[in-house]
């Protein structure tokens, strides 16, 4: 069961960062760790992936700790569409991505 | 638009009834996925082809019988279903079948038994 800890819930302000944490403490060396979000009445979509190094795309960014036992997601600028859950889910070559029960993120404005 | 594409969108079914969920991939990739998304509770993985062959059935109950035709299409067949059977289903894809590749879902289909 490959797990990872996220809190249930974070809030935001509109245009403020967010950085959503993840621990990950029994991760191995070759497992990736994904993130994905869910809005409301969508299915997941893709965020951001990585293994060792810190990650940027369009969409986020993802700092991973140097022991790989956490990691976290930020969004440099929040918005109200980025109101979701966001999962983070350990990629094993193995197995498939299980779903946790996610952070619930709420934007304000 | 995902490429991944699902439907109906919404089934309201009774549970003596017999009907079918449809997803269809555009993505030229090689493995579909079935999850389950109740209230309240994380996505459940269902099942998984992999080159239209079935690779995991996560202890579905059989009144639930998918089938892959070719790698694009995947259909989930609902038959005396109950009513806590009721949630999202969610249709996904992934160039591979393991745990390192980007997973594709589909906006998913509202089921509700009665």
């Amino acid at each position: 069961d490959a797990k990872t800890t996220q809190p249930n819930s974070m809030e935001s302000n509109e245009e403020e960062p967010v950085h959503l944490p993840c621990n990950h403490s029994t991760i191995s060396g070759t497992d990736y760790i994904h993130w994905y979000r869910q809005l409301p009445s969508q299915g997941p979509e893709y965020v951001i992936h990585g293994l060792t190094s810190n990650v940027n795309n369009r969409m986020a960014s993802l700092a991973i700790a140097e022991d790989r036992k956490s990691s976290t997601l930020i969004l440099h600028r929040a918005t109200l569409r980025d109101a979701a859950v966001y999962y983070c889910i350990r990629g094993t070559s193995y197995g498939k991505l299980t779903f946790g029960q996610g952070t619930i993120l709420t934007v304000h404005p | 638009e995902t490429g991944v594409t699902q439907t109906p969108r919404h089934l309201v079914m009774g549970m003596t009834n017999k009907k079918s969920l449809k997803c269809e991939q555009h993505l030229g990739h090689n493995a579909m996925y079935w999850y389950k998304q109740s209230a309240k509770k994380p996505l459940e993985l269902m099942f998984v082809y992999n080159f239209k062959e079935q690779t995991e059935n996560n202890s579905v109950p059989s009144r639930f019988s998918p089938e892959c035709p070719n790698s694009s299409h995947l259909f989930l067949h609902l038959h005396t279903l109950q009513p806590e059977d009721s949630a999202l289903y969610l249709c996904a894809s992934s160039q591979g079948g393991n745990g390192l590749d980007t997973i594709y879902f589909g906006e998913g289909s509202w089921l509700t038994v009665v």
